[in-house]
């Protein structure tokens, strides 16, 4: 299969670090890309990790591990602004998967 | 605002009936996908398409189609609708023709589509 999983909710204090996981089956891997999506907005692409390690931009990295078919966002000083949906997606066998996203919930 | 442009943004509808929603891509972008969301099965690849061609296929219905005209705006139609039909539709595009690389991907803001 190539489904990815990743937690529904995940509530963190503004000001703080949060890591979203993201763990996903082996089968066709090529990579991994993260999509915010805020209330009654559009997905918008936030990085894609193509080799394990870590990618940064600004605020936000991302990690691949692929021996461990494992990834994670992880976003630094968290603000309000940042409340909104994660996804996860990876291209499989002619599609693009999502994962059903995690709310990130910001405490102030 | 990511260039991506998409009409109606609302639909409602009734079912058995049939709906055409439009997208018009990013300027210079030749590949258009389309995309479902709904609260219980979150964001769905139905299709893709790349410069006119139908390039690759998820999980998209049989009363489900689309084409991608020669001035690269794609239409999504969608017929016998049913309840279930229900959601968010969403097209993106990007300017490579292949899904398997980590091209970023720009949506548009979505269609609404609600049958009665």
């Amino acid at each position: 299969g190539q489904s990815l999983e990743q937690p529904s909710e995940v509530t963190a204090v503004e000001g703080a670090i949060v890591q979203i996981n993201c763990t996903y089956q082996t089968s066709g891997f090529y990579g991994l890309s993260w999509y915010q999506q805020h209330d009654g907005g559009a997905p918008t692409f936030l990085s894609y990790n193509g080799l394990d390690g870590l990618e940064e931009t600004g605020r936000f990295s991302s990690f691949l591990s692929r021996s461990d078919s494992y990834g994670y966002l992880l976003l630094q000083e968290l603000q309000m602004k940042d409340s909104a949906s994660y996804f996860c997606a990876r291209p499989g066998d002619d599609k693009i998967i999502f994962g059903k996203g995690t709310r990130l919930h910001i405490l102030p | 605002d990511s260039g991506v442009t998409q009409t109606p943004k609302h639909l409602i509808t009734a079912t058995g009936q049939r709906v055409t929603l439009r997208c018009s891509p990013r300027s210079g972008d030749l590949s258009v996908y389309w995309y479902q969301q709904s609260l219980d099965q979150g964001l769905q690849f139905l299709i893709q398409y790349y410069n006119g061609e139908e390039r690759a296929k998820g999980n998209i219905l049989e009363r489900f189609s689309a084409q991608q005209f020669p001035d690269l705006h794609s239409e999504l139609n969608l017929s016998s609708l049913e309840l279930g039909d229900s959601a968010l539709y969403f097209c993106a595009s990007s300017g490579d023709s292949y899904l398997m690389n980590h091209n970023e991907q720009f949506f548009g803001p979505g269609t609404r589509l609600t049958v009665l």
